[in-house]
């Protein structure tokens, strides 16, 4: 059974970089043939997609994040990350890592469990 | 981006009754990529419904999704306790990937 767990500081200080890591397990990123993404949710309100990867390394962002955002893989760990650059109190949200489909714009069908991330001095 | 609508914000139902929710979008979904999530408190999204229509492995068949273009309903046949939720749209036939603002689904 696939599963993915998102790692990384619950507390990151206004202007600093957010960095969290996705351990995917119960398969390999590099063999399969999907994007891994990001999707964030702030406390009390929607879903809003960052961006996906593929193990080649392709990335695809939200328009809405792209200078702030970078999306990288580690096949070796079976691993994938994401840097969001200087980070106010709006990026303070729940965090999702998740498997998409085979294209890089896609529904996500495996989900890790959240990681809450705070901005706050 | 395409935006996505949904109604009601909020919907109060019996467990048995059938529930149905609206999602529209402000420009036509190409090819029916259409996606509809359940969301409980404290967990990850569950998919439920791709492509507007097809099952999510393992998910009930009171759970069935419709529509094409910009109009798309998830209906739920007869509610069963562990249904109340909070349900998500979502479109994937255009970047950027764009979510609902979601319907909550309570217990009358």
């Amino acid at each position: 059974q696939l599963q993915l767990q998102e790692s990384g500081p619950g507390l990151v200080k206004p202007s600093e970089t957010l960095s969290l890591t996705c351990t995917v397990s119960g398969g390999s990123i590099s063999s399969s043939n999907y994007y891994w993404g990001w999707i964030r949710q702030p406390p009390g309100k929607g879903l809003e997609w960052i961006g996906s990867i593929y193990y080649s390394g392709s990335t695809y962002y939200n328009p809405s994040l792209k200078s702030r955002v970078t999306i990288s893989v580690d096949t070796s760990k079976n691993q994938f990350s994401l840097k969001l650059s200087s980070v106010t109190a709006a990026d303070t949200a729940v965090y999702f890592c998740a498997r998409q489909g085979v294209v890089a714009v896609s529904y996500s069908d495996y989900w890790g469990q959240g990681t809450l991330v705070t901005v706050s001095s | 981006e395409i935006v996505l609508t949904q109604s009601p914000g909020t919907l109060s139902l019996s467990p048995g009754e059938r529930a149905t929710l609206s999602c529209r979008a402000s420009q036509s979904v190409s090819s029916r990529y259409l996606a509809w999530y359940q969301q409980k408190p404290g967990q990850a999204p569950r998919l439920l419904i791709y492509g507007a229509a097809s099952r999510a492995t393992g998910i009930p068949d009171r759970f069935s999704g419709s529509g094409s273009g910009t109009d798309f309903t998830l209906t739920i046949s007869r509610l069963a306790p562990e249904d109340f939720a909070v349900y998500y749209c979502q479109q994937y036939g255009s970047s950027p990937v764009t979510f609902g603002q979601g319907t909550r689904l309570e217990i009358k």
